[in-house]
């Protein structure tokens, strides 16, 4: 079965510092472009990063750019985002996501359950 | 930024109705439209990819039209198990941004 399993989300303080992981099972996770997505409580879904198939291309939402880094193991078929000077508006559900289709009409045909950081003093 | 605005934000309807929902492209797309279901604690799910295309397993009364920047996703006879909410993303240019959300529930 393919799965996406996200974890190390939690409660830091305004400033601190996270990570995230994603696990990856039941696919070739070395083939494909990987994802994270974030949802505020009570808000829609927001792109976050971007990672192609080898690491090599990456991409950020401007509202995190310069402050997360997104990475992955293919060897360990996981994704990884590391999130720097957390604000609270960066409170939300972290959904990793695979996508398929390439440079043509892609799109994300797996995500995980989610993993919940909340950013509070 | 390309904003995707969908329509209505949310709806009630009853088993076996004829749900449409719309989403308004800021600019043309072309046809780089998705729509997912989303339920809460759940893994969102891809319904609709290039504005009209259905992935494998999803089933037909699902379907998407649409292309520039006006599109729907039309469910024919809802089931109980699509209540939830609906988000279209645009893919046509970076970053891809997502609608709203239109949630469905029961009357």
């Amino acid at each position: 079965e393919r799965q996406l399993v996200e974890s190390g989300g939690g409660l830091v303080q305004p400033g601190r510092s996270l990570r995230l992981s994603c696990a990856a099972s039941g696919f070739a996770f070395d083939d494909y472009a990987m994802y994270w997505v974030r949802q505020p409580p009570g808000k829609g879904l927001e792109w976050v990063s971007f990672i192609g198939w080898n690491g090599d291309n990456k991409d950020y939402a401007d509202s995190v750019k310069g402050r997360f880094t997104i990475s992955r193991d293919n060897a360990k078929k996981s994704l990884y985002l590391q999130m720097n000077s957390l604000r609270p508006e960066d409170t939300a559900f972290y959904y990793c996501a695979k996508e398929v289709g390439g440079n043509a009409f892609w799109y994300l045909d797996l995500w995980g359950r989610g993993t919940l950081v909340t950013v509070s003093s | 930024d390309i904003q995707m605005t969908q329509s209505p934000s949310s709806l009630s309807a009853s088993v076996g109705d004829r749900v449409t929902i719309t989403c308004r492209a800021s600019q043309s797309i072309s046809r780089y439209l998705n729509w997912y279901q989303h339920k809460p604690g759940t893994a969102p799910k891809v319904l609709v990819y290039a504005a009209s295309s259905l992935p494998s397993g999803v089933p037909s009364r699902f379907s998407g039209s649409g292309s520039g920047t006006d599109f729907s996703l039309t469910i024919s006879g809802l089931q109980s198990e699509d209540f939830a909410t609906y988000y279209c993303q645009q893919t046509f240019s970076s970053p891809s941004t997502f609608g709203q959300g239109t949630k469905v529930d029961m009357k």
